[in-house]
């Protein structure tokens, strides 16, 4: 079946600790995404990706970074800096559109990791 | 830039009765919309979408909604609800280039016997 994967489902943390969270998808799409989620705020573009190779800084990217070296991954971490990495964390894709109506494509959305730093 | 206002932070409703979750928008140029389900602890799942064409959208499970641009809004409408139906409702709009959502603060569903 294809979808994307995020894991764990659930992740525990000391606080001061870098912690990496996983997404992979097997939908042969080109964008990728990473969401924060807090109750009663939605959710916030952390980064995305149009590309291997290539990502950009989304509304809240202090305190993450990602990486894009595989089409089908999309890595996240969380590191020291970011102040409250308490949250739900959601990885999207999506086919990366050029134009018109079809510059957006529907975001498919992974399960999520909810990460809790103690 | 474009901004979402979901102004109901939850909506309680009797199962089979009629549900209306309002979701109003703020743009300069076209938008394109979409309404997304959240089931608890899970991700988002689209329900329907406005590109283009007639203003009436009809997506999953029975819902449907009116795209209004004199009003901007984007009203997610259901004429009859079921307990399955209880989650979270997100409105988001296309931003710009990047295929980027911004997403509003999302409306809880409640739905009791």
């Amino acid at each position: 079946d294809g979808g994307i994967t995020q894991s764990p489902k659930y992740l525990f943390r000391k606080e001061g600790q870098n912690v990496t969270l996983s997404c992979e998808q097997n939908l042969n799409h080109d964008a990728m995404y990473w969401y924060r989620q807090d109750p009663g705020q939605g959710l916030r573009l952390i980064y995305y990706s149009q590309i291997v190779n290539d990502f950009q800084k989304g509304d809240i990217a202090e305190g993450y970074s990602v990486s894009r070296e595989k089409k089908e991954s999309f890595p996240l971490t969380v590191t020291s800096a970011q102040k409250n990495p308490t949250a739900f964390y959601l990885c999207a894709s999506s086919i990366a559109g050029t134009s018109g109506p079809f510059l957006y494509n529907e975001q498919f959305f992974g399960p999520g990791t909810r990460l809790t730093v103690l | 830039a474009q901004s979402v206002t979901q102004l109901d932070s939850q909506v309680p409703v009797f199962e089979e009765a009629p549900v209306e979750l309002r979701c109003n928008y703020s743009s300069s140029v076209s938008v394109y919309l979409f309404w997304y389900v959240q089931y608890p602890n899970q991700g988002l799942q689209l329900l329907l979408k406005y590109l283009s064409g007639s203003t009436l959208v009809k997506g999953i499970n029975g819902f449907e909604a009116e795209f209004n641009k004199s009003q901007t809004s984007f009203h997610l409408r259901k004429p009859s609800v079921h307990i399955s139906d209880t989650a979270e409702y997100f409105c988001a709009v296309h931003t710009g280039t990047a295929s980027k959502l911004t997403f509003g603060t999302g409306t809880r569903l409640q739905v009791t016997l």
